[in-house]
Order: C-alpha cells, then sequence, then structure tokens
C-alpha cells in the first residue's frame, strides 16, 4: 500500500524557532512537495523536488527551505518560525509519467506558532 | 495569479441529489486534471482524473467534465451521499514539465441527509 508519511500530526513551536517538517515516501517516487493549507487560500506550493538534491521553488518559498538528501525523505524547514506560519502542512509524492499522474498526500502537520 | 481556480466555496446538497462542483484554469498548456477530496486534519486523496483530450471521465459514482474551449471543468457526484461531505480541491498539471501541481482553493462540499 502506497504510503507518504509525516513526522508529526501536531506541533506547536515558538516564534523564531527553527522547525524541521519531515516526509518520508516508500513508492520510489522521483517527485515530493511541501503545500500549506489556509482558509480560503487551498493548497500553496511552497517547494518541490524533482529528485534527489534539486529543488524549484513553488509560489510561496519566503521564509522556508528544503533538504532532499535521499529520495524518500524530503524536508521542510523553517528558518525562523513566525506566527504567520501557522497553517497545515501537506507533503505529497508523484512519479511524472502519463500512465499515472496522482499525488500521494501524507496526513498532514498542523504546526501552530505562538 | 490564481491559475486555477473554484469560486464557489462551499456548497449544500440534499442526500440523493447530484453534486456539481466546479473548477476554472487560466492555463491552456495544463494538459491533465485532477480532484482530490479531502477530510478535516487528513491528507488530501485521490478521486478522479482527466486527460486534457478527452472531454469526459467515469469512475463509479463520480463523473469529471471537462471543457477545454471554455477553461472550466467539473466535477459530478450522483447519488451523493454524507459520507461525501468533504473539501473538494481540484488541480492541473503539466505533463511536459515537471509535475507541478496546481491547486485551486477548494469547495466544501456539504451533504443534507
Amino acid at each position: 500500500d502506497v504510503k507518504v508519511t509525516q513526522s508529526s500530526r501536531y506541533l506547536v513551536k515558538r516564534t523564531g524557532e527553527k522547525v524541521f517538517l519531515e516526509c518520508v515516501q516508500d513508492m520510489d517516487h522521483e517527485n515530493m512537495f511541501w503545500y500549506r493549507q489556509d482558509p480560503g487560500l487551498g493548497l500553496r506550493l511552497i517547494y518541490f523536488s524533482y529528485d534527489v538534491k534539486m529543488k524549484e521553488k513553488g509560489d510561496i518559498p519566503e521564509g522556508y527551505s528544503v533538504s532532499r538528501e535521499k529520495k524518500e525523505r524530503f524536508s521542510l524547514i523553517l528558518e525562523s518560525a513566525s506566527t504567520n506560519q501557522t497553517s497545515m502542512y501537506l507533503c505529497a509524492s508523484s512519479r511524472p509519467n502519463l500512465m499515472n499522474t496522482e499525488a500521494f498526500f501524507g496526513q498532514g502537520t498542523r504546526l501552530t506558532v505562538v | 495569479d490564481q491559475q486555477v481556480k473554484q469560486n464557489s466555496p462551499s456548497l449544500s446538497v440534499q442526500e440523493g441529489r447530484i453534486s456539481i462542483l466546479n473548477c476554472d484554469y487560466t492555463n491552456s498548456m495544463f494538459d491533465y486534471f485532477l480532484w482530490y477530496k479531502k477530510y478535516p486534519a487528513e491528507g488530501p486523496t485521490f478521486l478522479i482524473s482527466i486527460s486534457s483530450i478527452k472531454d469526459k471521465n467515469e469512475d463509479g459514482r463520480f463523473t469529471v467534465f471537462l471543457n477545454k474551449s471554455a477553461k472550466h471543468l467539473s466535477l459530478h457526484i450522483v447519488p451523493s451521499q454524507p459520507g461525501d461531505s468533504a473539501v473538494y480541491f481540484c488541480a492541473a498539471i503539466l505533463t511536459s514539465g515537471t509535475y507541478k501541481y496546481i491547486f485551486g482553493t477548494g469547495t466544501r462540499l456539504k451533504v443534507l441527509a
């Protein structure tokens, strides 16, 4: 069974802390993504990676960085957490081919920055 | 600039009736579209997709229609069930590029028993 696992369901962090959100997939997918979901704004792409050590900025990369040292793991880093980064964070992975275009999501991490 | 738009933030439908969720896009180069369903505190799950070379795709109670000239797609759920109550997102991808998924803002569907 396909699986994308995010390390935490709920996190509470203080303003200014460095925060790591981890995501692991077991499907040998090339592509991995980080989104955040906010009411009325839908899912907005923060960063994505199409191969190990390769990354591209999404629509809202400011205040975030990412790391992909291994194919199965994609980490999102909040360099200095701020209250406007309180959100639901969603990791996804996919294999870029026309036969099956589905992206698989993790269960999400609800991050609260206080 | 929002490339994928869902203009109805919410929709209420009676159980057994048809639910129609709409999605508009601006980039004519998108060549694949997907619908996802999301329950609170869970990740989105894939429902159904359609290639831009088709105008309809069916899977059980779910049918997606694509009108390329209008840059519009819709998801029909027939018959609607209370368990369908969730937030629905449409997404578009460019398969000639890096398969980046662009999502809409979502429509919250409530199916009334």
